[in-house]
């Protein structure tokens, strides 16, 4: 089994669509929540950091943490043409040197 | 401006040579790591290094090699014992081991075996 798991997609949706992307994980140690967008060919971008449990807004973005499902979201509204991606999660926890990843997911908004 | 840099953007290699890829940042981050994707896939930690004149192999190391001389560098040799280096590299770094321990990532480079 896989330390993270996320659904490759892709996923295709009308502009302006709420979107919901989510993975889940098997480590309890995990307390370190990030998202990451990922442009073809390029490096992936930081969206969202969150620590613990808990939601976090930022503009169109909102990134949930369930500690007690090991699931975490990123909820994307009002989607543009632009955000047009792939999106990454990953997770690290206190005192690990590593960061777990997800395999992404492809995400399309058609205009 | 504060950032992790790549070079080169795009790497072309002959079977059979060495390459290295460099890796900067700025950001005084304790902790750097080099990852590989190939295409429609996730990331697969290469190397990482916690602390100068430290690193550790991540889970695809073979044929690979890295130094960590200087806080701020982190390069990466692809050897000729890697039979396929044809990938995108990213570079990473993050502050350590601290309550806050976001990654951050360079550009990437793009290495084709001819």
């Amino acid at each position: 089994q896989k330390e993270v798991e996320q659904d490759p997609g892709p996923l295709s949706v009308p502009e302006g669509a709420i979107v919901s992307l989510n993975c889940t994980y098997s480590n309890s140690a995990f307390q370190y929540f990030m998202w990451y967008r990922q442009y073809s060919r390029k490096g992936p971008e930081l969206l969202m950091y969150t620590y613990s449990s808990g939601n976090k807004e930022d503009g169109r973005f909102t990134a949930q943490v369930d500690k007690s499902s090991k699931y975490i979201s990123l909820f994307i509204r009002d989607s543009q043409p632009s955000d047009s991606a792939t999106y990454l999660c990953a997770m690290s926890g206190y005192n690990f040197n590593k960061f777990y990843f997800g395999s992404g997911t492809k995400l399309n908004v058609k205009p | 401006d504060g950032g992790i840099t790549q070079s080169p953007k795009y790497l072309f290699r002959k079977e059979g040579q060495n390459v290295t890829l460099s890796c900067e940042q700025n950001l005084n981050h304790d902790a750097m790591y080099w990852y590989r994707q190939d295409p429609g896939q996730g990331l697969r930690l290469i190397y990482y290094s916690q602390i100068v004149n430290d690193f550790q192999k991540g889970d695809i190391a073979e044929g690979y090699s890295v130094s960590r001389e200087k806080k701020e560098s982190f390069p990466l040799t692809v050897t000729s014992a890697q039979k396929n280096p044809t990938a995108f590299y990213l570079c990473a770094s993050s502050p350590g081991l601290t309550p806050y321990n976001e990654q951050f990532f360079g550009p990437g480079t793009r290495l084709t075996v001819l």
